[in-house]
């Protein structure tokens, strides 16, 4: 596709109830990057895989957040027994070349707890 | 790891006057640092960036500076425009084996008409 793409770009869901989100990078990139945007403030960093190497979970706020990456390409971020606070805008990016080049973000999907 | 610290968190100016965002970075093997632009509800993107080879760069009323000794860098706007308002994040990146991206927490800038 011609951007990174995120699905849902809205889920509202119960809480205690898992949930998975969905990002499919450019094709090609092989840096991937989870953020997390509570509204009106700033990048909270999640996860960045790159390439093969094992990935930088050193964001995931509690053992709830997971991710993977499957093949290099597409990434799901699963939050298990969702809480209220995990409400906010989870963004992915993606860039070509480890971090030197712009990292293209997708459009977020807003997660809603209740 | 590597930390980023932006100032100031909000800005607010005239339109006309120039603004400028200051950031600094704590390893010195970073050498890639470009400027994101956020609009309310939309996503980040890129408006400059600027490698370690390079003091400043420009881009018609942006401009980006770069102190390497002193591990800083900065975000100009001239001449700015209420559509400059938005939440503007700098970051810094090794880009070497492990180039992970690292964020500041991000400025609100409003202009004024």
């Amino acid at each position: 596709g011609a951007g990174v793409s995120q699905s849902p770009s809205n889920k509202v869901t119960e809480k205690g109830k898992d949930v998975e989100l969905r990002c499919d990078p450019i094709s090609g990139h092989t840096a991937l990057y989870w953020y997390r945007q509570s509204l009106g403030q700033g990048l909270e960093f999640l996860i960045y895989f790159q390439g093969n190497s094992a990935p930088d979970k050193s964001g995931l706020p509690s053992d709830r957040f997971s991710a993977e990456r499957t093949g290099g390409s597409v990434s799901t971020l699963t939050i298990q027994r969702t809480q209220q606070e995990d409400s906010a805008v989870y963004l992915c990016a993606s860039s070509s070349r480890q971090g030197i080049t712009e990292a293209f973000f997708g459009q977020g999907t807003r997660l809603t707890v209740v | 790891g590597e930390n980023v610290e932006q100032h100031p968190s909000t800005l607010s100016v005239q339109e006309g006057d120039s603004a400028v965002i200051k950031c600094t970075y704590s390893d010195s093997a970073s050498n890639y640092f470009p400027w994101y632009k956020q609009e309310l509800g939309k996503r980040p993107q890129l408006i400059i960036d600027i490698r370690s080879n390079v003091g400043e760069k420009k881009d018609q009323r942006i401009a980006v500076t770069l102190n390497k000794t002193a591990k800083h860098f900065s975000l100009h706007i001239t001449e700015t425009q209420p559509e400059d308002s938005a939440v503007y994040f700098c970051a810094a990146s090794r880009g070497t084996s492990y180039g992970k991206l690292t964020f500041g927490q991000g400025t609100i800038l409003t202009v004024h008409p």
